[in-house]
């Protein structure tokens, strides 16, 4: 049963518009979230977190919201760039953040940005 | 920034033989790594939690056997997968948390292991 779900495997965005990228949830002891993004190959790139004690975070043209009641959190990332064109994954934790716990991620939305 | 370095970045090896490995984190000292596993397009499955000066702690259904954990020290932690088999083939990832609650994981740049 996975409890961190991405239904979208692929997201088609303008270069310039706003990309939305949606990740659910199950596990209502998941108190912190994490999005990160990949390329084939490589390891997960952190890009920005939150814990369930807000419900926005933002740095730069990422900002993630977060629905604790709909157990529901959103990446947004705008304007879109080429450079944006990665898989990105969606990760939570039942440790606050503390460190001790590994994460469990959904299974990644490959976003493509078109010129 | 936290880093953290991986090596080898990719391994090919035959049937039956074991592979090492190695996490390291290189600016910061963690006492936890994770080691994770990803098949193609597919999400990252977390194999078990690396705890420096005890014994690894394994999800479910990973073969503790099979893949030896040994965090020897605060800065590196190993993976070692024995008897390997072409199944086992896939991308092995390893992770910490650098410090500070406002330090999100830090991934390594994954392992492709290749069983022949």
């Amino acid at each position: 049963d996975q409890q961190v779900k991405q239904n979208s495997p692929s997201l088609s965005v303008q270069e310039g518009r706003i990309s939305i990228l949606n990740c659910d949830y199950t596990n209502s002891m998941f108190d912190y979230f994490l999005w990160y993004k990949k390329y084939p190959a490589e390891g997960p790139t952190f890009l920005i977190s939150i814990s369930s004690i807000k419900d926005k975070n933002e740095d730069g043209r990422f900002t993630v919201f977060l629905n604790k009641s709909a157990k529901h959190l959103s990446l947004h990332i705008v304007p879109s760039q080429p450079g944006d064109s990665a898989v990105y994954f969606c990760a939570a934790s039942e440790g606050a953040g503390g460190g001790a716990d590994g994460l469990t991620f959904g299974k990644g939305t490959h976003l493509i940005i078109q010129p | 920034g936290a880093v953290v370095s991986q090596h080898p970045s990719r391994v090919i090896c035959k049937s039956g033989t074991s592979v090492k490995i190695e996490c390291r984190s290189l600016d910061f000292q963690a006492t936890t790594m994770f080691w994770y596993r990803q098949f193609p397009k597919q999400s990252l499955m977390l194999m078990a939690t690396s705890n420096e000066g005890s014994k690894a702690t394994y999800e479910q259904g990973v073969e503790k056997d099979k893949f030896l954990i040994n965090h020897a020290s605060l800065t590196l932690s190993t993976l070692t997968v024995t008897s390997a088999h072409p199944e086992d083939s896939s991308f092995y990832i390893c992770s910490a948390r650098g410090p500070g609650l406002n330090y999100g994981y830090t991934f390594g740049s994954g392992t492709r292991l290749t069983v022949v």
